[in-house]
């Protein structure tokens, strides 16, 4: 059955430092999310990706924050200058349609320290 | 914007026990997942379930979306069936993305 994968697992980085969270989700699908989850708390939504654009932004996704799809397959989730805050698991998400079921990646666990 | 709510928020099984869980939302849906996140994080995907009822081994859920609930059945649990489970959804006015509620979290003791 064809999975959604995320790259890396599990990220360390330094505050301030720029970190890219890479995504390839299931190959037919046209729809694309980042979701995150602070340790303890629930998903949070943060932006939804159509036909190379953004479709739909949350309040948390501010101008740190960047998404692009850069080939065919790739779909990145980039924080330019991270925060101890930022520290999360973030997953990605694709589905073929608008109201179709959501497929999630594994996840990539980040630390900001 | 829509609310999710779930119940009960902790629950401790002993192995072989069967449970219900339930997931209230405030808004018409026309997407309803359950996850069950795993020990390591890993959000596994259960059903996508706007309506109806669909089985799954072990597990079966139900959709009444008329009076915006869901249930989600857990018979004859396993240690494994330990972890977290979250019911999200979305509607028209949410622009595809999933509402998530606090989810459940299952201990099953052997």
């Amino acid at each position: 059955e064809p999975e959604v994968t995320q790259t890396p697992s599990h990220q360390v980085t330094q505050m301030g430092q720029e970190v890219i969270l890479r995504c390839v989700p299931i190959s037919n699908h046209l729809y694309f999310y980042w979701y995150r989850q602070i340790l303890g708390q629930k998903v949070e939504f943060l932006v939804s990706f159509y036909n190379n654009e953004i479709s739909e932004k949350s309040e948390i996704f501010d101008d740190q924050f960047s998404v692009e799809r850069p080939d065919g397959s790739n779909f990145t989730l980039k924080i330019r200058s991270t925060k101890l805050e930022d520290s999360a698991m973030y997953f990605c998400a694709s589905n073929l349609d608008s109201w179709s079921g959501q497929y999630f990646g594994p996840g990539t666990r980040l630390t900001v320290t | 914007g829509i609310q999710v709510e779930q119940s009960p928020p902790d629950l401790i099984l002993q192995e072989g026990a069967n449970s219900t869980l339930r997931c209230n939302f405030s808004d018409s849906v026309n997407n309803l997942q359950w996850f069950h996140q795993n020990p390591w994080g890993q959000l596994i995907n259960l059903f996508y379930i706007p309506s109806g009822t669909k089985q799954n081994g072990r597990l079966s859920a139900t959709t009444v979306a008329t009076e915006r609930y869901s249930l989600l059945y857990i018979s004859s649990s396993q240690t494994t069936d330990s972890g977290v489970y979250f019911c999200a959804v979305s509607n028209a006015g949410n622009n595809r993305k999933l509402i998530w509620g606090l989810g459940t979290s299952l201990a099953v003791n052997p």
